[in-house]
């Protein structure tokens, strides 16, 4: 029971590369999101995406792209990374939102860009 | 908009003895009402929900919520805190009416001494 994988854990950027974090989640859940946990600032919803070939701008998106090609699979691109995106990253998904569906959340991607 | 206030950033706490975690909420509607707890390099994990009926909802690890509409409030609680405990506790009002994004609190970290 995989439920939601995040790759990578861990990952150390120079200011300017570029990299794809990737969430896939075995649940077959139509929604998915990405999140940023920052001290002190709780979770920021970065994008979120309400089903394949679907994607929409959450809170802090600038600086990140997404794709939701595959219902399982939700990616999250950093086209040039810059110290302000040293952060830790959750993916979470869920089964609906008109019941009020919880998140499952991944175990987190943490990425540091020098 | 719905908002999740947690007022407290830090709670500490003797082993064995009781907690409470405040939550309040601001919202239109019924609310559908979450508690997340995080332990330290994990992602976060329902403790409980409330969508509709009792009041006091349990959880895992023996905690219980009560949903207080007139004070729009969701405290959490535990009778008697274990070391395990100490994590962050986030709570959230659930996506529902439309919307596709859940909202967070900032969260409670949870210090237990010895």
């Amino acid at each position: 029971n995989a439920g939601v994988t995040q790759t990578p854990k861990f990952r150390v950027l120079k200011t300017g590369q570029s990299m794809t974090l990737l969430c896939a989640q075995d649940m077959n859940h139509e929604y998915m999101y990405w999140y940023r946990q920052d001290p002190g600032m709780g979770l920021r919803l970065i994008h979120y995406s309400v089903g394949e070939g679907t994607t929409a701008k959450g809170e802090v998106p600038d600086g990140y792209n997404v794709s939701r090609l595959k219902k399982q699979n939700f990616l999250l691109g950093l086209e040039s990374a810059a110290p302000s995106q040293t952060s830790v990253y959750f993916c979470a998904s869920s089964s609906r939102t008109g019941a009020g569906g919880e998140l499952f959340f991944g175990e987190g991607s943490r990425l540091t860009v020098l | 908009a719905q908002s999740v206030t947690q007022p407290d950033i830090h709670i500490t706490v003797s082993e064995g003895a009781s907690l409470e975690l405040r939550c309040n909420y601001s919202y239109g509607a019924t609310p559908y009402l979450f508690w997340y707890v995080q332990s330290p390099g994990q992602g976060l994990q329902l403790l409980l929900k409330y969508f509709s009926g009792d009041t006091l909802v349990q959880g895992i690890k023996g905690f219980e919520a009560e949903f207080k509409r007139s004070q729009s409030s969701f405290n959490l609680r535990k009778p008697s805190v274990h070391w395990s405990d100490a994590a962050e506790y986030f709570c959230a009002v659930g996506p529902s009416g439309g919307s596709y994004i859940p909202t967070f609190g900032r969260g409670t970290s949870l210090i237990v001494h010895p």
